[in-house]
């Protein structure tokens, strides 16, 4: 049971243009979620986060939006560039304290020169 | 310097040798996770350790043990590998601060084969 979806196994956007990963989640006890980058024989880095109550959290070229009543969010990446290739994960918590996060299976990103 | 670090990278072993994986983190976190990459590229949690006490621990098998010596390492024991086994491994810290947005940290993962 995928409680976090990434729906889009793949997304190539141009250099320049503005990138959009999407993620759904089911569980309603999910309070903060995070978007990692990872490079092939790397670990996942975090790149943004948000809590449930925000719907917008902003750093630099990236914004992750959150619609709650979707169970939806989004990270735009604007103005994209080459080293924006990766896989990005959209992970989940539920709770605070030592839990673990629940990731989705990943987007790879590609950007076209 | 490496904040969370885990040795070895790579391991080839046969099937139904014990290994172990250590992870290190320098950060002054006081939770320590593991997880596991499969195939399907999903990545779930294991186990984390939050001051040397287990406080989660999904459906893994037995054969798989998590030995914190102190805050800052987290190694991962296991027994009796099976051919299923094979994934990539990381280790993770965050600070743990209930109610507070913890982000955790992520080792560079230990590709695991057995053969």
């Amino acid at each position: 049971d995928q409680q976090v979806k990434q729906n889009s196994p793949s997304l190539s956007v141009q250099e320049g243009r503005i990138s959009i990963l999407n993620c759904d989640y089911t569980n309603s006890m999910f309070d903060y979620f995070l978007w990692y980058k990872k490079y092939p024989a790397e670990g996942p880095t975090f790149l943004i986060s948000i809590s449930s109550i925000k719907d917008k959290n902003e750093d630099g070229r990236f914004t992750v939006f959150l619609n709650k009543s979707a169970k939806h969010l989004s990270l735009h990446i604007v103005p994209s560039q080459p080293g924006d290739s990766a896989v990005y994960f959209c992970a989940a918590r539920a709770g605070g304290g030592a839990d673990g996060l629940t990731f989705g299976k990943g987007t790879h990103l590609i950007i076209q020169p | 310097d490496t904040a969370v670090s885990q040795t070895p990278k790579y391991l080839v072993t046969q099937m139904g040798n014990d290994k172990s994986i250590k992870c290190e983190q320098n950060l002054g976190h006081d939770t320590m996770y593991w997880y596991k990459q499969d195939s399907k590229k999903f990545l779930k949690i294991m186990f984390s350790y939050n001051n040397k006490e287990l406080i989660i621990n999904e459906t893994v098998p037995n054969r798989f043990s998590p030995k914190s010596p102190d805050k800052a390492h987290l190694n991962l024991h296991i027994n009796s590998l099976e051919l299923g086994d094979s994934a990539v491994y990381f280790c993770a810290s965050s600070q743990e601060n209930r109610g507070s947005e913890e982000t955790q940290y992520f080792g560079p993962g230990t590709r695991l084969l057995v053969l």
